[in-house]
């Protein structure tokens, strides 16, 4: 089993849609949660980090971590076309600032105008 | 924001030689910075960690030989593909921590390394 799961899509929507993105780990240690995005041959952005559990809301986008369940989402309202891109969950256990993000595959997301 | 740039975007080279990818924290210091690969349709998978003054840290499964890495400075790491293949052809990213105080030490990416080697 993978620490890090995320089903790689392609997710397609209309636009106006409101999307759900997911992952699910196993390691129980991890405690920092990152959602970011990544357009077509550049480095990934960072849209929204979390630590521990509850709910985070910024603009559109709203990220959940539901460690009793070792679930992590991502909500996005009123989806553009702008928003197509890949999205990838990452976490990590918190430690000091050598620990590595450990990633998901990534869930590719178009939204259809 | 914190900017992490590289240089350079793209490169062809021939299988043999060797390439050097400069990855800058830009206007901030970055005591870690990581290495990543990237396949097409793949996630990113974590090469090396490398600390300013000290060896990296390899991944298991990475050769340190032929990825070798220098982290000279506060603002600059360098990969250097030696010998490349075109197994080794990929998407090369690197990131680096910016420091904050408490938990949130959020970590930025570069706009990654296109290597093409034929």
């Amino acid at each position: 089993q993978k620490e890090v799961e995320q089903d790689p899509g392609p997710l397609s929507v209309p636009e106006g849609a409101i999307v759900s993105l997911n992952c699910t780990y196993s390691n129980s240690a991890f405690q920092y949660f990152m959602w970011y995005r990544q357009y077509s041959r550049k480095g990934p952005e960072l849209l929204m980090y979390t630590y521990s559990s509850g709910n985070k809301e910024d603009g559109r986008f709203t990220a959940q971590v539901d460690k009793s369940s070792k679930y992590i989402s991502l909500f996005i309202r009123d989806s553009q076309p702008s928003d197509s891109a890949t999205y990838l969950c990452a976490m990590s256990e918190w430690y000091s600032g050598n620990t590595p993000l450990v990633f998901g595959k990534g869930t590719r997301l178009s939204v259809i105008a | 924001g914190a900017v992490v740039s590289q240089h350079p975007s793209w490169v062809i080279c021939k299988s043999g030689t060797s390439v050097k990818i400069e990855c800058r924290s830009l206007d901030f210091q970055a005591t870690t910075m990581f290495w990543y690969r990237q396949f097409p349709k793949q996630s990113l998978m974590l090469m090396a960690t490398s600390n300013e003054g000290s060896k990296a840290t390899y991944e298991q499964g990475v050769e340190k030989d032929k990825f070798l890495i220098n982290h000279a400075s506060l603002t600059l790491s360098t990969l250097t593909v030696t010998s490349a293949h075109p197994e080794d052809s990929s998407f090369y990213i690197c990131s680096a921590r910016a420091p904050q105080s408490g938990p949130n030490y959020e970590q930025y990416f570069g706009p990654g390394t296109r290597l093409t080697v034929t």
